[in-house]
């Protein structure tokens, strides 16, 4: 089964609107870590924001946010005020247990172009 | 803080031939490194988990005699694609697992890709 759902393959949005990219999660365990990445079409990978299982507050860093459901295992990334350079594929990752040398499981991805 | 340098960025061989990729964790030991495969348009798979000193773990459907992984310090980590073919064509990327006391990353850091084309 699927860890990580991203069911949207590709977004447009217009520069300077706000964007959500949807991801759900399937774990059965309590503590877990879930991450979003953007990555560029040079490959690297650029770790945006994470959220913690047990973090009551949704996390913010700059323009993105994580609007973290619990109890419907979502955690889709909010990016504000598109700009140009913020197209590129996002993932959606998960660590679980929260603990240990765990690797990340990642989506599928969505690619996210902003229209000028 | 916690940079991982991946050498090469690029690299075309010929069928039949070895390749070697290296990852380097530049300002910390990275005891734990993953190792990632990319195929274009899709996301990235975990092909397998290397602790310094110990043979490396393989996911399912992964050739550990193929894909030779070597983390034989704290600081260097490296994939060795054999007798490579067209299909082993992809982007890989390896990931080191930080320390618990580290922020950067969440704890997690990636090297910046190796492009491998086999013709």
């Amino acid at each position: 089964a699927q860890k990580i759902t991203q069911t949207q393959p590709g977004m447009f949005v217009q520069e300077k609107e706000a964007v959500t990219l949807d991801c759900t999660y399937d774990t059965s365990d309590q503590s877990y870590g879930l991450f979003w990445y953007k990555q560029p079409s040079s490959g690297e990978m650029i770790f945006l924001i994470y959220q913690g299982s047990y973090d009551e507050q949704n996390a913010t860093e700059g323009r993105y946010s994580l609007n973290f459901q619990k109890a419907r295992k979502s955690a889709n990334l909010v990016i504000s005020a598109s700009q140009l350079g913020d197209s590129a594929m996002y993932f959606c990752a998960m660590r679980e247990p929260y603990s240990g040398n765990t690797p990340l499981v990642f989506g599928k991805g969505t690619r996210l172009s902003v229209i000028a | 803080g916690a940079v991982v340098s991946q050498h090469p960025s690029w690299v075309i061989c010929k069928s039949g031939t070895s390749v070697k990729i290296e990852c380097r964790s530049l300002d910390f030991q990275a005891t734990t490194m993953f190792w990632y495969r990319q195929f274009p348009k899709q996301s990235l798979m975990l092909m397998a988990t290397s602790n310094e000193g110990s043979k490396a773990t393989y996911e399912q459907g992964v050739e550990k005699d193929k894909f030779l992984i070597n983390h034989a310090s704290l600081t260097l980590s490296t994939l060795t694609v054999t007798s490579a073919h067209p299909e082993d064509s992809s982007f890989y990327i390896c990931s080191a697992r930080l320390g618990p006391h580290s922020t950067s990353g969440a704890g997690y850091t990636f090297g910046s890709g190796t492009r491998l084309t086999v013709v």
